[in-house]
């Protein structure tokens, strides 16, 4: 079972609109939340990451929301462009010594950005 | 900037073969990972390891097996390739900032079981 749930599977957005993607967590020992961004032929790469300490981070026309309370996180692209198209995944990983750095992921996210 | 190499980007085996994925990083990092990808199911862990000749079963393990004799390499083994097996295999390492380290990962391979 996967102990990150994402959704939705595939998300088609105009240019220039919002695209908002949302995962929940069971485990309260997760501490750490990135969103990942993979291109097709590529290895995910890091796009921003949040610790619980904080409900809101912005880097450029990326956002994570973040509700503690309701262990969910969700990722806000805004002014979407066609070169935002990719597949996004959420993670969570505890800074736990028994947990050895392991992330669980969600199960991605298709995006596509319509010109 | 952090480089994961993996080995072969397309690989068709046969069934019953045994199979190695390699990968390789330049950064010292302690933490190595093996994961799948598989569409709808995101990228599950098979094997990780934070030390050389040191693993740790993920959570998909059954099937595999890892090698790590060196630091900057873990390999993964296929010890009979079933056709179940046809997936991704993406490989990536996490830099030691505790808790908050960011992975780094391979450009993947594509293994097709025939």
């Amino acid at each position: 079972q996967q102990q990150v749930k994402q959704s939705p599977q595939s998300l088609i957005v105009q240019k220039g609109g919002i695209s908002i993607i949302n995962c929940a967590y069971e485990n309260t020992a997760f501490d750490y939340f990135p969103w990942y961004q993979q291109f097709p032929g590529k290895g995910p790469a890091l796009l921003i990451a949040i610790r619980p300490d904080v409900s809101e981070k912005k880097e450029g026309r990326f956002t994570i929301s973040f509700n503690k309370s309701a262990k969910q996180f969700s990722l806000h692209i805004m002014d979407s462009q066609p070169g935002d198209s990719a597949t996004y995944f959420c993670a969570a990983s505890s800074s736990k010594s028994d947990s050895w750095g392991k992330f669980q992921f969600g199960a991605g996210t298709q995006v596509v950005v319509t010109p | 900037d952090v480089k994961v190499t993996q080995s072969s980007r397309y690989l068709v085996k046969r069934t019953g073969e045994k199979v190695f994925l390699e990968c390789v990083q330049d950064m010292d990092h302690e933490n190595m990972f093996w994961y799948r990808q598989d569409p709808g199911l995101g990228l599950r862990l098979i094997y990780f390891s934070y030390d050389v000749k040191m693993k740790e079963k993920g959570d998909i393990p059954e099937g595999y097996s890892v090698s790590r004799e060196k630091k900057e390499r873990f390999s993964l083994i296929l010890e009979s390739a079933s056709t179940n097996q046809t997936s991704m295999y993406l490989c990536a390492t996490r830099a030691p900032e505790k808790g908050m380290g960011r992975a780094f990962f391979g450009q993947g391979t594509r293994l097709t079981v025939v």
